[in-house]
């Protein structure tokens, strides 16, 4: 149980596009999911809180008009990396918290490789 | 806000060796301590977590141990395998009692451990 998936693994773009990625929980409602951001060697960095049905919260100093997130239902939350440039590479992994959960347990996915040329 | 310590950034141990990660945290509301582990480019795996209602929870070679008045807890891993070997990271949070931001996990900078066969 408490699997949570998230797509692609690995994106590769050119400077100025926009890239979606996809978080999913697989067997459970995540009310709240979060989007980190860690460079190598470094530990994890909060970017949003994500809520189904309402506005993300975002923590000082990421910028929401370049990382969009929308969490359209209790199983899937999207962040757009719009206008990518090459200091936005890293890796980004979501993470959900079950909604029955009495803790704030988070199960994290997989992860997303960016590479912005 | 909660800020979360850990140490030592590095741990190198000979294989069947016991290995311990030590946290301390700032806030005292803080209830929820989970421990991460994460391998070189993979996601975070929850492979232990203590509530602030216990002092100790053990899971075979693996137990963390919560000090609330010190406000520090620790990660033990004893008969340490080379498979052990990974980047851990400590996490506290105030549980879903508490609303927006000041639910979700704050989480060390992680220590790097090797177990050398």
């Amino acid at each position: 149980g408490a699997v949570v998936s998230q797509h692609p693994s690995r994106v590769i773009c050119k400077s100025g596009t926009s890239v979606k990625i996809e978080c999913r929980s697989l067997d459970f409602q995540a009310t709240t999911m979060f989007w980190y951001r860690q460079f190598p060697k470094q530990s994890l960095m909060l970017m949003a809180t994500s809520n189904e049905g309402s506005k993300a919260t975002y923590e000082q100093g990421v910028e929401k008009d370049k990382f969009l997130i929308n969490h359209a239902s209790l199983t899937l939350s999207t962040l757009t990396v719009t206008s990518a440039h090459p200091e936005d590479s890293s890796f980004y992994i979501c993470s959900a918290s079950p909604t029955s959960g009495l803790y704030n347990e988070q199960f994290f996915g997989p992860g997303t490789r960016l590479t912005v040329l | 806000g909660e800020n979360v310590e850990q140490h030592p950034s590095t741990l190198s141990v000979q294989e069947g060796d016991s290995a311990v990660i030590k946290c301390t945290y700032s806030d005292s509301a803080s209830n929820y301590f989970p421990w991460y582990k994460q391998e070189l480019g993979k996601r975070p795996q929850l492979i232990i977590d203590i509530r602030s209602n216990v002092g100790e929870k053990k899971d075979q070679r693996i137990a963390v141990t919560l000090n609330k008045t010190a406000k520090h807890f620790s990660l033990h891993i004893t008969e340490t395998q080379p498979e052990d070997s990974a980047v851990y990271f400590c996490a506290a949070s105030k549980g879903s009692n508490y609303g927006g931001s000041q639910g979700n996990l704050i989480f060390g900078k992680g220590t790097k451990l090797s177990v050398k066969p």
